[in-house]
């Protein structure tokens, strides 16, 4: 267990809808990661946030958001959903932003199904 | 534009013997490198790292080599085991994470 919790677990939803992946980092870990993985793709960099504010940006869709609340967990919002937008999103959690030396702490993911 | 490659999607190893992963990248500017291993239906875990300033970094079964000169690491992990059929990610830091496609290795017992 990283310590890393992700909701859902499962989502599955039509094209043209909305929806929220939840992430709560490990205790104490101020920086949070979201990463996408298509069938068979490595794992892609959306985005970074460090202690509420936006840090690094990946290849992050306009039709994608996130947020890092003050309690630290994030939000990342997806909307007209299209299915290729069909995949496994990872939330991950560091204890420092990127380029410190720390890995990342990976959660068990959110399965995306776009019908 | 892939900086951080993994060219082979699988490797099949015997039980006991070495198995050897690879990665390369392109940016001279990552300043840190990480294996990440992922087994189906969980979060990638981390396994061991290297700074640039090292060019063999060992943990157990498990030691990482990294030839700067060339863009190159490997990970190499001995005696093998079958607990290590897995996907293994590389990844390079330098403005940010970047992970390689992965590789899926097969110990056979």
């Amino acid at each position: 267990d990283s310590g890393v919790t992700q909701t859902p677990k499962h989502l599955i939803t039509a094209t043209g809808q909305r929806v929220t992946l939840r992430c709560s980092p490990r205790s104490g870990d101020l920086s949070v990661y979201w990463y996408q993985q298509s069938l068979d793709q490595g794992l892609q960099f959306l985005i970074q946030y460090y202690n509420g504010e936006e840090r690094a940006k990946g290849n992050i869709l306009e039709r994608f958001s996130a947020q890092q609340f003050p309690d630290l967990h994030s939000e990342l919002n997806l909307s007209s959903l299209e299915l290729g937008d069909s995949a496994l999103y990872f939330c991950a959690s560091s204890a420092r932003t990127s380029g410190g030396y720390n890995e990342q702490f990976f959660g068990p993911g959110t399965r995306l199904t776009v019908l | 534009d892939q900086q951080v490659k993994q060219n082979s999607p699988s490797l099949s190893v015997q039980e006991g013997r070495i198995s050897i992963l690879n990665c390369d990248y392109t940016n001279s500017m990552f300043d840190y490198f990480l294996w990440y291993k992922k087994y189906p239906a969980e979060g990638p875990t981390f396994l061991i790292s290297i700074s640039s300033i090292k060019d063999k970094n060992e943990d157990g079964r498990f030691t990482v080599f990294l030839n700067k000169s060339a863009k190159h690491l490997s990970l190499h992990i001995v005696p093998s085991q079958p607990g290590d059929s897995a996907v293994y990610f590389c990844a390079a830091v330098g403005q940010n994470f970047v992970f390689g496609p992965g590789t899926r290795l097969s110990v056979l017992p």
